[in-house]
């Protein structure tokens, strides 16, 4: 089963921020967040990831918090290409056999 | 200029019946990765090589073997198929075991 915990969709209007859950309370120490997401019937694509400190890439940025028991995905400017089914991921580097994509947050961005 | 690639996009086909399933990718990547999504959108892993090596092999059936005739290729090979077999099966590479992978479209089997 996956080990994080995500609210099954979210609306966000095109333009503003949009700002993804994610529960990890059982995360281990070595062990690095994820981020991906699926467009409708394509493949999933990689966002960003973390370890401890908050990461920031062309695409979004990663807020953990100080005891990583969560974290949130923020989209700065979202448009109607974000809409996607976005999973949340904890997983150790070379653990690739625990990499579990669960159900994701359905995230709706609205024109 | 597609980095992963998969074919074909969708396969129908019956029970019993054997069937392939391709994939490329042109990134230069070490690693590959055969990935099944079931209908509730669970992804799991289901086999990985590492430069032709297997190196991870989840608990899936012996009637699904991969093969790896090349760095930049690793295709699926499924053997007397079952009805439970059908799902979207998704082709990823990545540098290494620790680099974010990089996912193909998918291809959609379904099985009467």
């Amino acid at each position: 089963d996956a080990k994080t915990t995500q609210p099954p969709s979210m609306d966000c209007a095109e333009g503003r921020a949009a700002n993804l859950p994610c529960n990890h309370s059982t995360i281990s120490g070595n062990e690095y967040v994820y981020w991906y997401r699926q467009i409708h019937s394509q493949g999933p694509q990689y966002i960003i990831h973390g370890l401890k400190n908050n990461e920031t890439n062309e695409m979004a940025s990663l807020i953990i918090t100080e005891d990583r028991k969560s974290s949130t995905l923020i989209l700065p400017h979202a448009t109607l290409r974000d809409t996607a089914v976005y999973y949340c991921i904890v997983t150790a580097p070379y653990r690739d056999d625990k990499i579990i994509f669960g159900k994701g947050t359905r995230l709706h961005i609205l024109p | 200029d597609t980095a992963v690639s998969q074919t074909p996009k969708y396969l129908v086909t019956q029970m019993g019946n054997d069937k392939s399933i391709k994939c490329e990718q042109n990134l230069g990547h070490d690693t590959m990765y055969w990935y099944k999504q079931d209908s509730k959108k669970f992804l799991k892993i289901m086999f990985s090589y590492n430069n032709k090596e297997l190196i991870i092999n989840e608990t899936v059936p012996n009637r699904f073997s991969p093969k790896s005739p090349d760095k930049a290729h690793l295709n699926l090979h499924i053997n007397s198929l079952e009805l439970g077999d059908s799902a979207v099966y998704f082709c990823a590479s990545s540098q290494d075991l620790s680099r974010d992978r990089h996912f193909g479209p998918g291809t959609r089997l379904t099985v009467t």
